[in-house]
């Protein structure tokens, strides 16, 4: 099992920019999540998707958009880059979006945008 | 709303000495808490929760959780810490499907 996925893992953007975070994962989990990291404030959801066909705004969903493919593959896509985007992005998922279950995160996605 | 907080950015320990890192949470309702590593250039990766029960919660790689209802803490310890702890941990609470709330993480030191 390679758990969760996120391809790719460096990307530097120009301001105005467009590009798509990819996320896969093989626990046949029902809910999918992205965060965005930055230094001294945790991670913050960005968006969620509870189940394939859903998706519903995080904490900072501004400037950002999702599409839940199928069961396995959530994608995160910027389509202006700005510069207070830049960020690591973790793409999770657990079986159920249900407040006692643990998630399961890729290894990140670290995104400057100049 | 719910919240987490880690009082302390860091913290510095010898190897094989006892370690905690904190965490206080603040949230209507009963809690649901969360304790995740991060290794370098990695995802975070869980070691525990706290669900209902027993307060002292047991997880992986030795470490365990003492849940205290009364100080709002969930408490993050190890008796003995090895150079390999360290790390960057985080605090995390659910209240609400979908919704984790994390800390802004305590970056763990363990010097030989």
């Amino acid at each position: 099992n390679a758990g969760v996925t996120q391809t790719p893992k460096f990307q530097v953007l120009k301001t105005g920019q467009s590009m798509t975070l990819q996320c896969a994962q093989d626990m046949n989990h029902n809910s999918m999540y992205w965060y965005r990291q930055d230094p001294g404030m945790g991670l913050r959801l960005i968006y969620y998707s509870a189940s394939e066909g859903t998706t519903d705004k995080g904490e900072v969903p501004n400037g950002y958009n999702v599409s839940r493919l199928n069961k396995r593959e959530f994608s995160l896509r910027l389509e202006s880059a700005a510069p207070s985007q830049t960020s690591v992005y973790f793409c999770a998922s657990t079986l159920a979006g249900e407040v006692y279950n643990e998630q399961f995160f890729g290894p990140g996605t670290r995104l400057t945008v100049l | 709303a719910q919240s987490v907080a880690q009082p302390e950015d860091q913290v510095n320990v010898a190897e094989g000495n006892p370690l905690t890192v904190k965490c206080t949470y603040s949230v209507s309702g009963n809690p649901y808490l969360f304790w995740y590593v991060q290794y370098p250039n990695r995802g975070l990766q869980f070691l525990l929760k706290y669900i209902t029960g027993d307060n002292l919660v047991k997880g992986s790689y030795g470490f365990e959780a003492e849940f205290n209802k009364s100080q709002t803490s969930f408490h993050l310890k190890k008796p003995s810490a090895l150079v390999s702890d360290s790390a960057l941990y985080f605090c995390a609470v659910s209240r609400y499907p979908n919704d984790m709330r994390f800390g802004a993480g305590t970056r763990l030191t363990v010097k030989p």
